[in-house]
């Protein structure tokens, strides 16, 4: 079955710390990955995304992840992080086809500590 | 240009009363996805309209809940009678054709039922 995976629930962290965020997802020909966030009170925004090409995709806010395609994996990574980045992301999976409707991970909530 | 919009943000209802979601997707995107996430679970697919018809909706619960977008621009979904485990966050999310791969979400409905 189609699945998505995000290991770690919580994630806390200090201020200008580097961060990473791990998602996994069953192994399918081709997929497409997306990593979202939802600040407190508000929706679902993207972060970033990988269609194809380069496996080394850069996001908004200072984010980026790489596509491991020999691994299923998709971590996002900050360098540093801020008080604002305090949220909680989401790892998505398209696994192709003309539906198009989008496999979640569980989310994790990243905390960031003055 | 505005982003996909929700109504309402929030609803409280009782048990076995019903209730009607809005969901106005990007102007031009003629796909609309609507997704849910109970509380502790993660974000669900729930049904894919493109335009007005249904292209994919294996992920609807059960009979209760009725999603339609008539005239191809915004939809609505109504749960009928409402149960307390349809508690939770409804998004809806819109791409457009021939990239329908990258879905933009909307600030969600927070439906609780007592």
């Amino acid at each position: 079955a189609q699945s998505v995976t995000q290991l770690d629930s919580q994630v806390p962290v200090f201020e200008e710390a580097p961060v990473e965020l791990r998602c996994n997802y069953s192994s399918s020909v081709s997929v497409y990955l997306f990593w979202y966030v939802q600040y407190p009170n508000q929706g679902l925004q993207l972060l970033l995304k990988y269609l194809s090409g380069s496996t080394l995709v850069k996001g908004i806010n200072g984010f980026e992840a790489e596509f491991n395609k020999s691994q299923t994996s998709f971590h996002l990574r900050k360098p540093s992080v801020h008080i604002s980045d305090t949220a909680e992301y989401f790892c998505a999976v398209n696994y192709g086809g003309s539906q198009g409707n989008l496999i979640f991970g569980k989310g994790t909530k990243l905390s960031v500590k003055p | 240009e505005a982003g996909v919009t929700q109504f309402p943000s929030h609803s409280v209802i009782e048990k076995g009363q019903t209730v009607t979601l809005r969901c106005d997707p990007i102007s031009g995107h003629d796909n609309l996805y609507w997704y849910r996430r109970v509380m502790g679970k993660e974000i669900k697919f729930l049904l894919h309209f493109v335009k007005e018809s249904k292209q994919d909706e294996s992920g609807m619960p059960n009979n209760r809940f009725l999603a339609e977008r008539t005239g191809g621009t915004y939809s609505t979904l109504k749960v009928q009678p409402a149960e307390l485990e349809d508690s939770g966050v409804y998004f809806c999310a819109s791409s457009q054709v021939g990239h329908q791969e990258t879905q933009y979400f909307g600030p969600g409905t927070r439906l609780l039922v007592l």
